[in-house]
């Protein structure tokens, strides 16, 4: 079985400019999360979909992070303009099961190395 | 919202010997509690989880421990190897929701 597939593995941009990460998760997945993870801390959550619809983007910045996962597939998280402190590994997860239900497991993707200089 | 706290933030072991990393957590309905471990460049990998209504879960070299009452779990490795050197990293969640991890433990297994 694939595992969650991302796409760049690793970015370098100015601040101020723009950046998009792309995610794949495992096939027949409902559950997909983007976390972000600063060096040397655990993954914070920035948003969660169950299929195409966002079931928690209480964390994610919306004033320059967006998200979408139009056909409840695969899944972009875009961020602009970028600022110094959004250099982070952008992990994305998908779990078969749908929220507040199931098993819970979380199957990470290998992530995203941001540096925003 | 859950706060998950985890110690110690490194820690070094001998190979062979025993290595135990302790979390609490703050929300009583946190009801699953994976552990995660992290190999440099790479996404972080579940070996073991448990969940609210159970007390204990082995797995081979891998344990870990479950106190509802105090909110706090543990993870016991044995016999390590110098292949279990990675960061480790406790999390809580619920029924599906997103994880709220602790801050990694760097475990380093010296030969």
């Amino acid at each position: 079985e694939a595992g969650v597939a991302q796409s760049p593995r690793y970015k370098i941009i100015e601040k101020r400019q723009s950046v998009a990460f792309w995610c794949n998760p495992i096939s027949g997945h409902a559950t997909l999360y983007w976390y972000q993870q600063i060096l040397g801390q655990g993954p914070k959550l920035l948003i969660q979909f169950q299929n195409n619809g966002v079931v928690d983007d209480s964390q994610l910045p919306k004033d320059r992070f967006s998200a979408e996962r139009l056909k409840g597939v695969d899944s972009t998280l875009k961020i602009q303009p970028a600022k110094l402190e959004d250099s982070a590994v952008y992990l994305c997860a998908s779990r078969p099961g749908v929220a507040g239900a199931g098993y819970n497991e979380q199957f990470f993707g290998p992530g995203t190395r941001l540096t925003v200089l | 919202g859950e706060n998950v706290e985890q110690h110690p933030s490194t820690l070094s072991v001998q190979e062979g010997d025993s290595a135990v990393i302790k979390c609490t957590y703050s929300d009583s309905a946190s009801n699953y509690f994976p552990w995660y471990k992290q190999e440099l460049g790479k996404g972080p990998q579940l070996i073991i989880d448990i969940r609210s209504n159970v007390g204990e879960k082995k797995d081979q070299r891998i344990a870990v421990t479950l106190n509802k009452t105090a909110k706090h779990f543990s993870l016991h490795i044995t016999e390590t190897q110098p292949e279990d050197s990675a960061v480790y990293f406790c999390a809580a969640g619920n029924s599906g929701y997103a994880l709220n991890f602790g801050k990694g433990t760097s475990l380093l297994v010296t030969p």
